[in-house]
């Protein structure tokens, strides 16, 4: 079957910009998680939905982001005001539940570069 | 505060041997999960193997296994038998169990190179 999705693949934005990125999970996946991926570093936690509500958003680093999940399938995560430290790759993933086993399954990634 | 450390950056292994790439945690949570990913030149993040803390065996799938030292808090990863497409960059990751945040906390990754 299709794995996650993720829209655009790569994204070049101006300083000051709003920007939004898309994922689509799974098919029957409930959880979705969004991840930030500096060059060289391992992916860091934004932020974790069950279904349609944000289980956990600790990891948005402030107010310029948000995310949503409208109708618990797709999900959005939107940046204000870009600047040039938002810059990184976005990775979203998704699984069947919220479980500790549940191996997440990753898109590909959204390339965002703000100029 | 629940932390992956991975202290070797980058690691060569000649092709056909084994090679074990180092990973330690550390969390007051009982109950976790610790999972390996290997990320390709070509960014997509792959599953290779988890293990649960209250796992009383060693995980293994296929070529990799997960050597496992509760104690130690170490889950240092095993590829046996290492081939050219093996060369990537590989990340543990560990799961609190108890709080309901389902998020992955990574280490800084190790980059392995298979020589022909």
């Amino acid at each position: 079957g299709a794995g996650v999705s993720q829209t655009p693949s790569n994204k070049v934005t101006e300083k000051g910009k709003y920007v939004e990125l898309r994922c689509d999970p799974i098919s029957g996946h409930t959880a979705l998680y969004w991840y930030r991926q500096s060059l060289g570093q391992g992916p860091e936690f934004l932020i974790y939905f069950q279904g349609t509500g944000a289980a956990d958003d600790s990891g948005l680093p402030n107010d310029r982001f948000f995310a949503v999940r409208p109708e618990g399938s797709v999900s959005t995560l939107k940046i204000q005001r870009t600047e040039r430290g938002d810059s990184a790759v976005y990775l979203c993933a998704s699984s069947p539940g919220g479980g500790l086993s549940y191996e997440q399954y990753f898109g590909p990634g959204t390339r965002l570069t703000v100029t | 505060a629940q932390k992956i450390t991975q202290t070797q950056p980058g690691m060569f292994v000649q092709e056909k041997e084994a090679v074990t790439l180092d990973c330690t945690y550390d969390t007051s949570d009982p109950s976790y999960g610790l999972f390996w990913y290997k990320q390709p030149s070509s960014g997509e993040m792959i599953f290779l193997i988890y293990q649960g803390s209250y796992d009383q065996q060693n995980a293994t799938e296929g070529r990799y296994s997960l050597n496992f030292q509760k104690a130690r808090k170490s889950a240092n990863l095993v590829i046996s038998a290492s081939q050219l497409g093996d060369s990537a960059m590989y990340f543990c990751a560990m799961r609190e169990g108890t709080s309901n945040t389902g998020k992955l906390i990574f280490g800084q990754g190790t980059t392995l190179q298979v020589k022909p």
